[in-house]
Formats: structure tokens, sequence, C-alpha cells
């Protein structure tokens, strides 16, 4: 069964840049899916950021296009999330997910907790 | 964007209740919904796809129905597994938008 884990640093600086990685395992990145970063905080709740076909293919979320990349490694299996510039908006706990080609989300990490502060 | 409007945002209940959950559309989205259940440092769980789809594994408790702007998830009887928080996402246009959540709490 596919399962995803999401890592990274759990503080980053006001400015700083955000960058985490989602480790697949159990499935190719390289399939008829895409690959996505989904975030959850109190105050926005949940909200997509982003998707990744093996291809190199993105979407992005457009309040967040040009701050965030997307790219996806099938080397070692896992895809990847750079947010730039970011601030205390940016706190939340990260998901990394699998997406159908319709969108269905249909497998899910347990979530990463990202701190934006000095 | 389709805004996902989820109520009640809490609901509480007791084991065997009936439970009922709604999100509504922005906008018509047809049946492209999907609804999961969120615990606590566990992954997000598929539960229902396409508005009335039971994913693999799921109990048969679980159902969804509805199309356009109103879709409701429905528990016939709630168990003591089922307290959690559940939500619904949107995959009909981009981007995907999700609901609020709706935390069910033992009464």
């Amino acid at each position: 069964q596919v399962q995803l884990q999401e890592s990274g640093p759990g503080l980053v600086k006001p400015s700083g840049t955000l960058s985490l990685t989602c480790t697949v395992s159990g499935y190719s990145v390289i399939s008829d899916y895409w690959w996505s970063w989904v975030r959850q905080s109190p105050g926005k709740g949940l909200e997509w950021i982003g998707e990744v076909f093996h291809s190199g293919a993105t979407y992005y979320n457009p309040p967040l296009q040009g701050r965030v990349t997307i790219s996806v490694d099938t080397s070692k299996n896992l895809f990847s999330l750079i947010l730039t510039s970011v601030n205390a908006a940016d706190t939340a706990l990260y998901f990394c997910a699998r997406a159908t080609r319709q969108r269905l989300l249909d497998f899910w990490g347990r979530g990463t907790p990202v701190t934006v502060s000095s | 964007d389709i805004q996902m409007t989820q109520s009640p945002s809490t609901l509480s209940a007791s084991v065997g209740d009936r439970v009922t959950i709604t999100c509504r559309a922005s906008q018509s989205i047809n049946q492209w919904l999907a609804w999961f259940q969120q615990k606590p440092g566990q992954a997000p769980k598929l539960l229902i796809y396409k508005a009335s789809n039971l994913q693999n594994g799921v109990p048969s408790r679980f159902s969804g129905s509805g199309s356009g702007t109103e879709l409701t998830l429905t528990i016939s009887s709630l168990q003591p597994d089922d307290f959690a928080t559940y939500f619904c996402q949107q995959y009909s246009a981009f981007p995907w938008t999700f609901g609020q959540g709706t935390k069910v709490e033992i009464k």
C-alpha cells in the first residue's frame, strides 16, 4: 500500500525559505497520479498548495504562485515543496498526498508541523 | 474559487446515533466531492469519493449523498472509533478546496 512521509525543519525564520520532502513508499511516483501538498492551520483551515506530475508539470494555488515550487525526484521516489518569503501566516501542518487524474486525494501522509518564528 | 461551507462545525453525539454532516458549495460541483476522516497524529483517511462511493475497506455505516451544491455524509450508527474530525474536498474545479471540518465529539 502506498505510504507518504513528510520531513523537514519544523522551525523557519520569517522571510526565510520552507523546504519539505515527501518520501513515497509502496508506489512509484512515475505513475498516472499527481503528487500534492496541502496545509492546515487553525486560522485558514485546509488549503491546497499545489501538485506535480512525474513529468515535472506543476499547478499551484494562485495565492501562493510566485512563492512556491514543487518538484519531483523520480530516482529517489520523492517530491518536494519549497516556499519562500515565509511569514507567520505560513505556520501550519503540512501534508503531502497522492491525487488521481481527477484530483481526488486518495492517500495522505501524517503531516509535519512547521512554525514560522524568529 | 469554489467555497465549501461545512456544517455543523462541532457535533455532540452518542454511540449508536445517526449523524449527518453537510457540505454546501458556492457553485455546482456535480458529484465531485470527497469525505475524509482525520484523527490527531494520523493521516487523513478517504471515506467517500464522487459523493457516494465508499472507499475500499471503509465500513458500510458511512454513506454519502447529494449533488450540485449540497452534499451530505451520514454515519448510520456512530461507533467509538468514529469520534474524529470530518472534512470534505471538492475536485470539480481548480483550485481544489476544502470544508472547514466537523468535529464529532462524545456527548
